[in-house]
């Protein structure tokens, strides 16, 4: 089946500094990718849906200058925080399509620390 | 727009059922349905597409009415391993939303 690679895993940084974060297809292209936030016990809230080759489009509320979206190859989406602050801490995770399947395939998740 | 999913959380014991159920305001092309396991990413059960399907996986199902704009996923007979917080996805307009998931305990 489809496979999403998501890294890191899990990732402390300190407030100021920024991380990026890879969302990969391993055995699909992937014109689009999915970018969610999710708070403890909360749902997942989409941040941005990355399209390759051209600009994410970005949510309501989500700052684009923060959340930097790259979706440079049909396999590849990255997602960068930019100057992170401790209310940025989440769990980030992406998810993708295999044109013609079924359902979304979930990256396994970042969970991201901001000191 | 988010989908509205009720009930919000749910418990059973080993072999009840139960149902979940999910609604939107929006026209709908499909809606999915995952299994969320505390820490771990959400997990694919089921796509219903429109033209009001119903499907199934093992013992659980779900059902999709296409005008009402609405889902019923179906837990017959739970089992443990059963539990997690279940989420509705519906897709319209080319994106993904979820609703706030229902927490689902299954005890022996």
């Amino acid at each position: 089946g489809a496979v999403v690679s998501q890294h890191p895993s899990r990732v402390i940084c300190k407030s100021g500094t920024s991380v990026k974060i890879e969302c990969r297809s391993l055995d699909f292209q992937a014109t689009t990718m999915f970018w969610y936030r999710q708070f403890p016990k909360q749902s997942l809230m989409l941040m941005a849906t990355s399209n390759e080759g051209s600009k994410a489009t970005y949510e309501q509320g989500v700052e684009k200058d923060k959340f930097l979206i790259n979706h440079a190859s049909l396999t590849l989406s990255t997602l960068t925080v930019t100057s992170a602050h401790p209310e940025d801490s989440s769990f980030y995770i992406c998810s993708a399509s295999q044109t013609g399947a079924k359902g979304y395939t979930f990256g396994s998740g970042t969970r991201l620390t901001v000191v | 727009q988010q989908p509205v999913q009720s009930p919000q959380a749910v418990i059973l014991r080993e072999g009840e059922d139960a149902v979940i159920n999910c609604s939107s305001s929006k026209a709908l092309y499909s809606v999915h349905w995952y299994r969320q396991k505390h820490g771990e990413a959400p997990v694919f059960l089921m796509i219903l597409l429109k033209g009001g399907e119903q499907k199934g996986h093992e013992k659980i199902s779900a059902s999709f009415n296409e005008k009402k704009q609405q889902s019923s996923l179906y837990l017959t007979a739970s089992q443990l391993s059963y539990s997690g917080t279940y989420f509705c996805g519906t897709e319209s307009n080319n994106d993904m939303r979820f609703g706030a998931g229902t927490r689902l305990t299954v005890k022996p």
